[in-house]
């Protein structure tokens, strides 16, 4: 089973709301993942999570929060977001963050801020 | 200059034919090299894993990796409509924990 799991699937929000998005697996990998993708272009790296620690914040705005409760558990927290943030967030898991490893996607979830 | 380049298309070929995808890339430090499919509005699946030099098979699909020539293929035999999709190559370096590095990625329509 290589499954990432996202909610909610879909997500409108205003300027001023928080909001949170989550991602699961249950593969036993220990690197999660964010990434933003806008249309037509390629998914960017945002941060990255290995053993529960966050090991890399890609110069990401303070407006995305992430969170790893547990291993198998990931959450990015949005707060006063603007219209630009409109985007497909995706979460990605792998055995670790190592090189050497590959790296499953979710089906993202897709936040328009209005 | 891009550290992966990658032709967005549109590449359009009929039902069939052999296809053809690819990208280069600048940072020798790339050792660990990865296809995705993705379809409209979907996560991308992961298609084929590699970090040698040299072709990987898997059912229709083939992996081509020349290190000295910084350069990666994905060839796709007997295609079918159901293949149309943005195929996004992806790279990782040899060291330290990082992301992974992507194309622009292809958009295939295979006509049917």
């Amino acid at each position: 089973d290589t499954e990432v799991t996202q909610t909610p699937k879909h997500l409108v929000m205003g300027m001023t709301n928080k909001k949170s998005l989550k991602c699961e697996q249950h593969m036993g990998h220990r690197a999660m993942y964010w990434y933003k993708q806008k249309a037509k272009k390629p998914p960017e790296l945002m941060f990255v999570y290995s053993y529960e620690k966050l090991s890399i914040n890609e110069s990401v705005p303070s407006r995305f929060s992430p969170e790893c409760p547990n291993s198998s558990l990931l959450n990015l927290h949005l707060h006063a977001l603007q219209p630009e943030d409109s985007a497909l967030y995706l979460c990605a898991s792998s055995q670790d963050s190592g090189p050497n490893t590959e790296a499953f996607f979710g089906q993202g979830t897709r936040l328009t801020v209005v | 200059q891009k550290e992966v380049e990658q032709d967005p298309g549109p590449l359009s070929v009929p039902e069939g034919a052999i296809v053809s995808l690819n990208c280069t890339y600048s940072n020798s430090a790339f050792q660990y090299f990865m296809w995705y499919r993705q379809y409209s509005r979907k996560g991308p699946e992961l298609l084929m894993y590699t970090y040698s030099s040299g072709n990987k098979e898997d059912g229709r699909f083939t992996a081509q990796v020349d290190k000295s020539s910084k350069y990666i293929s994905l060839f796709i035999r007997d295609s079918q409509p159901s293949d149309s999709a943005t195929y996004l190559c992806a790279m990782k370096s040899g060291g330290g924990a990082d992301g992974l590095t992507f194309g622009k990625g292809t958009h295939l329509i295979i006509q049917p």
